[in-house]
């Protein structure tokens, strides 16, 4: 099972900052990883798939990158809707289909 | 637009059983692998199930399977788990998703499952 650990835990930021958050795999996962967004009382929303493709819809303040084993999302700018609780997720060796533990993201 | 309602959740003892559906609309459910994730309360996503657009391929987390059965019904675009010997620790939200090359990309609003007594 590959496990993916997200770092920081929490990030505390203010709009207009810049956020970077850090998934990184215990085995090399290429680039088989996605990105999703949860706001309180709301399911996930998919916003990066295959490290840095944006899903429909995503604006483009929101950029994935890296490969193998460390991944980053970043948030240009942020908005006042950005704030949340951020996931990542591997489909590179599978079953099962893992999850970080994700980044919250608040003010 | 795509719509997934989850229902069929609710509060059940420990050792029972219970039967989510997932209504599928907006898209040609026919043709889309599908997902079962859960949230714990407070806590992170856990992938539960997959069911690929033919039934072909079924595949389970560790953790429920042999307990939990997932299955479809493309006349009535809808997805079903069932959950037979319930823990504890599997009160969760638990959410459809639609696949999307593996990742999960339209998600229902979820349904609540308590297991206690």
């Amino acid at each position: 099972e590959v496990l993916l650990t997200q770092s920081p835990g929490t990030l505390s930021l203010s709009p207009g900052e810049g956020a970077t958050l850090s998934c990184r795999a215990s085995h090399s996962v290429r680039n088989y990883l996605a990105w999703y967004q949860q706001k309180p009382g709301q399911a996930p929303r998919l916003l990066i798939y295959d490290a840095y493709n944006r899903a429909p819809g995503v604006p483009a303040r929101f950029s994935g990158g890296g490969s193998g084993t460390d991944f980053t999302l970043t948030i240009s700018s942020l908005e006042p809707e950005d704030f949340g609780v951020y996931y990542c997720q591997q489909r590179s060796i599978w079953p099962p289909l893992t999850f970080g533990g994700g980044t919250k993201v608040e003010i | 637009e795509v719509q997934l309602v989850e229902s069929g959740g609710g509060l059940v003892q420990p050792g029972g059983s219970l039967r989510l559906s997932c209504a599928a609309s907006g898209f040609p459910f026919s043709s889309h692998s599908m997902h079962w994730v859960r949230q714990a309360p407070g806590k992170g996503l856990q992938w539960v199930s997959f069911i690929s657009s033919d039934s072909a391929f079924i595949y389970y987390a560790d953790s429920v399977k042999g307990r939990f059965t997932v299955s479809r019904d493309t006349a009535n675009n809808s997805l079903y788990l069932q959950m037979n010997s319930l823990r504890a620790d599997d009160t969760a939200v638990y959410y459809c998703a639609t696949d999307r090359k593996y990742y999960f990309d339209h998600w229902g609003r979820g349904a609540l499952v308590t297991v206690s007594s």
